[in-house]
């Protein structure tokens, strides 16, 4: 079965710095996105992506945030500047249609920022 | 108002049992709702879509009442390995998913 991958499974980095996030969508798929989830607290959303353009991004995903496409396969999320409290598990999904199609999550990178 | 609000849980029951988790969400216009399910610092995994209909698949059976925003899930004959956290989600436009803080259960035996 198809799946979502993502690399690296943990990253650890210092305050300031900047990370890039790894995702690997179902090779299919057309939409894109990210979620992260703070240690105890709800998942939440941060940003989609179809068509080489950010669809919707909601208010945490503020400039230091910026996604992309850079081949056929791959897409990243990049914090420029990280901050103690983006330490954080965050996840790719990807799903194949717009609203209301399923998103298929993967396992996630826990970001862990010192 | 939160925008997808669940049980807190944690409900803890013994294998066999039935257990029933609730959800209201605020906004009207949302068109799309699922079921997640999630392990301990693991990914959301799909457990179910839902429908106005009600819709069911296998021990689970889920229900949307559109006129009180309220979504429920019913697990018959729990498993211990339904142990998990489930997450009631709402997709809250350009597929945006709108997720509850979960709904904890334990199953022991």
């Amino acid at each position: 079965e198809p799946e979502v991958t993502q690399t690296p499974s943990h990253q650890v980095t210092q305050m300031g710095q900047e990370v890039i996030l790894r995702c690997v969508p179902i090779s299919n798929h057309l939409y894109f996105y990210w979620y992260r989830q703070i240690l105890g607290q709800k998942v939440e959303f941060l940003v989609s992506f179809y068509n080489n353009e950010i669809s919707e991004k909601s208010e945490i995903f503020d400039d230091q945030f910026s996604v992309e496409r850079p081949d056929g396969s791959n897409f990243t999320l990049k914090i420029r500047s990280t901050k103690l409290e983006d330490s954080a598990m965050y996840f790719c999904a990807s799903s194949a249609l717009g609203t209301g199609d399923t998103q298929y999550f993967g396992p996630g990178t826990r970001l862990t920022v010192l | 108002r939160k925008e997808v609000e669940q049980d807190p849980g944690p409900f803890n029951v013994p294998e066999g049992a039935t257990v029933a988790f609730n959800c209201t969400y605020s906004n009207s216009a949302s068109q799309s709702f699922f079921w997640y399910r999630q392990d301990c610092r693991k990914e959301p995994k799909l457990l179910m879509s839902v429908y106005s209909s009600g819709n069911e698949d296998g021990r689970f059976t889920a229900q949307l009442n559109r006129a009180s925003q309220y979504i429920s899930l019913l697990i018959r004959d729990s498993k211990l390995s339904d142990s998990a956290t489930y997450l009631c989600v709402v997709n809250g436009g350009y597929n945006k998913l709108i997720f509850g803080a979960g709904t904890r259960l334990a199953v022991h035996p």
